[in-house]
């Protein structure tokens, strides 16, 4: 069965360095989004991809966040200054057409990210 | 500002019983009400879309309604096994977005 994969598993990194969250989403799809998890809060949204674009963004999803679909396989996310509080379970997922799916999102295992 | 809330956070059963959980939600600009299964190093698990008042679904031994009306889904759990045990989370679309909102979770544990 076709699944959502990321990588790496777990990150650690010191503040102010730059990180990359890799995801490679189900093959088919054509919506990306990435979601994250403080330890202990919900799970928020970050941001939506399609086309090419960025198509919605939170509050969260500041200058120092961005997206990228480099190649027909990989979605990934750069942190370029990180913080200790980007520290997080960052959860990537993907979608068909929602007239198939009913937006029905597929999540990949998640990164976890400690920002020392 | 959407709101999406679960009740119970956690839960602590004995195998066997059956249990229940809460997800509210607000009921304006409704899309469609999504569960998902969540064990720890795992990929949260797709297990319901729920679109419409009244819906009821049902896989194995795990079963949802919806009431879109008042905004509100049960997530049902007959005959609880400990591999059920997990993080249980709900999550609304609203209008035209495609973000999906989430609650806490509630997390179960199922003991012998």
């Amino acid at each position: 069965e076709p699944e959502v994969t990321q990588t790496p598993s777990h990150q650690v990194t010191q503040m102010g360095q730059e990180v990359i969250l890799r995801c490679v989403p189900i093959s088919n799809h054509l919506y990306f989004y990435w979601y994250r998890q403080i330890l202990g809060q919900k799970v928020e949204f970050l941001v939506s991809f399609y086309n090419n674009e960025i198509s919605e963004k939170s509050e969260i999803f500041d200058d120092q966040f961005s997206v990228e679909r480099p190649d027909g396989s990989n979605f990934t996310l750069k942190i370029r200054s990180t913080k200790l509080e980007d520290s997080a379970m960052y959860f990537c997922a993907s979608r068909g057409l929602a007239v198939y799916s009913y937006n029905e999102q597929f999540f990949g295992p998640g990164t976890r990210l400690t920002v020392l | 500002i959407l709101n999406v809330e679960q009740s119970p956070q956690s839960l602590h059963v004995q195998e066997g019983d059956s249990t229940n959980f809460t997800c509210s939600f607000p009921s304006s600009n409704f899309y469609a009400l999504h569960w998902y299964r969540w064990e720890t190093a795992k990929s949260p698990e797709a297990l319901f879309v729920m679109t419409l008042n009244g819906d009821e679904k049902k896989k194995g031994r795990i079963s949802a309604t919806l009431n879109t009306k008042e905004g509100y889904s049960y997530l049902y759990i007959k005959g609880s096994q400990p591999e059920d045990s997990a993080t249980y989370l709900c999550a609304s679309l609203t209008g035209t977005a495609s973000k999906l909102t989430f609650g806490t979770g509630t997390r179960l544990q199922v003991t012998l």
